[in-house]
């Protein structure tokens, strides 16, 4: 069946460290997977799209990694913040029609 | 605010009852979803609309959901029959079809059941 899991546990990690959040999918081929942050009772917000073809991008302190062997994307936020303390979800859109299927997120908690 | 809003942010409604939400998209954008999102949970696709026209609809959407576009700008989401199961937060995306990988979300509607 297809699939796309995130770690389901929350993650703590201490101010300034770098926080590091798996996606992993099965049975899809995407062209491309997203990062989104959602703040409690918010909507998602875009933060990072990779293509098949780009093994990295990154936008400030964000970098994401895509391994289509591998079938996973790892989110990297480095020299984290408190204000990052957000759910992250990654997502693909399989037919590239528009239609996202969403991972169910990592919590993500940046102690000061 | 030229972002995509949704009304009401919050329904509380009695089994068996119809409640309806509206979303108002970015104006430029031709493309709409519509998602739902239940606690610990990601955003689960509905339904979409490129301009007036419904494209697509999800096996979740049952005979109790429907949703319009009727001139290719706001859109509305109605539940029939409300169950508990309905919980959940409703939120509203757009995009321009040519640039459909970025979607633009909605603060959603979250609807209480009871």
């Amino acid at each position: 069946s297809q699939k796309i899991e995130q770690n389901s546990e929350a993650l703590n990690i201490q101010e300034g460290k770098t926080a590091t959040l798996t996606c992993n999918y099965t049975n899809y081929s995407p062209a491309y997977l997203q990062w989104y942050r959602q703040d409690p009772g918010r909507g998602p917000v875009f933060l990072l799209l990779i293509r098949e073809n780009e093994k990295e991008k990154r936008k400030e302190r964000l970098k994401v990694t895509f391994d289509t062997t591998l079938k996973q994307s790892l989110f990297h936020i480095t020299a984290s913040q408190p204000a990052d303390s957000a759910t992250y979800l990654c997502a693909l859109d399989p037919n590239q029609g528009g239609k996202l299927i969403f991972g169910q997120g990592t919590e993500l908690s940046v102690k000061p | 605010d030229t972002g995509v809003s949704q009304d009401p942010r919050h329904k509380i409604t009695k089994r068996g009852q119809n409640v309806t939400f509206r979303c108002d998209p970015i104006s430029e954008h031709n493309r709409l979803y519509w998602y739902r999102q239940t606690l610990g949970q990601g955003p689960e696709f509905l339904t979409y609309f490129q301009n007036e026209a419904q494209l697509e609809k999800s096996r979740l959407l049952s005979d109790r959901f429907s949703a319009e576009r009727p001139k290719g700008s706001f859109s509305t989401l109605e539940i029939q029959r409300t169950e508990q199961g309905d919980s959940a937060m409703y939120l509203c995306a757009s995009s321009l079809a040519a640039s459909r990988e970025t979607q633009y979300f909605g603060p959603g509607t979250r609807l209480l059941v009871l």
